[in-house]
């Protein structure tokens, strides 16, 4: 069984570009959680989608920040035009119905130049 | 916020038992209490988790109190691989999880 997959492992973006990094849950899994953790600091929860929904994006930056899960395909974390501060590892996790244990991903590295 | 207090690092002996510490005086009735790790730049990893009862499988064994007031992950022969950030995190079913500053482990050999 495959884990959580993220891609890509590193995107490296220049000030003001689009960055968009994927997240495919576990097979059968339909919840996904999105993490941020910048350079020595703790892991701060950002928004946590079901299929086509979310159901908390209480941590979610108010501006350029935006994530979906669609019906099909991976669930996608969005940054719009990025600031130095955005560097940072995004890792993602799912679970099969939201009650259970969470299985993360190795993360995406970005690198804000 | 994270509802947890955590010990910021502490030392276990190779071979030792490694017991960490978590107090979460304030968990509800319906709240698990998970630990997760995190080895250096890696994705966290599970490790265990209970309501009430003590629970036991190949990684570690979990101690709750009987207040549920606080709790003990004990890894029974620590190893330099066992070195990383230990998260202890009370969740109520369905929610998300809120990660707190955990307890930094140093496996010395």
């Amino acid at each position: 069984n495959a884990g959580v997959m993220q891609n890509p492992r590193h995107l490296v973006r220049r000030r003001g570009q689009e960055a968009r990094l994927r997240c495919s849950p576990m097979k059968g899994h339909s919840h996904v959680y999105w993490y941020r953790q910048l350079p020595e600091e703790g892991l701060k929860f950002m928004v946590y989608l079901q299929k086509e929904n979310i159901i908390d994006e209480s941590g979610m930056p108010k501006e350029r920040f935006s994530a979906e899960f669609p019906k099909e395909g991976p669930s996608i974390l969005r940054i719009q035009q990025v600031v130095r501060g955005d560097s940072a590892a995004y890792f993602c996790a799912s679970s099969q119905r939201g009650i259970e244990k969470l299985f993360f991903g190795s993360g995406t590295q970005l690198s804000v130049l | 916020d994270a509802k947890t207090t955590q010990p910021p690092s502490m030392d276990c002996a190779e071979g030792r038992a490694a017991n960490l510490p978590c107090n979460h005086s304030t968990i509800s009735g319906n709240e698990y209490v998970y630990w997760y790790r995190q080895i250096h730049s890696q994705g966290p990893q599970y490790i265990i988790h209970g309501l009430k009862n003590n629970e036991t499988n190949e990684m570690a064994s979990l101690i709750i109190t009987e207040d549920r007031k606080s709790s003990t992950l004990i890894l029974p022969h620590a190893t330099l691989r066992d070195t990383a950030v230990y998260y202890c995190i009370v969740r109520p079913p369905g929610d998300k999880i809120i990660f707190g500053k955990g307890t930094r482990l140093h496996i010395l050999p």
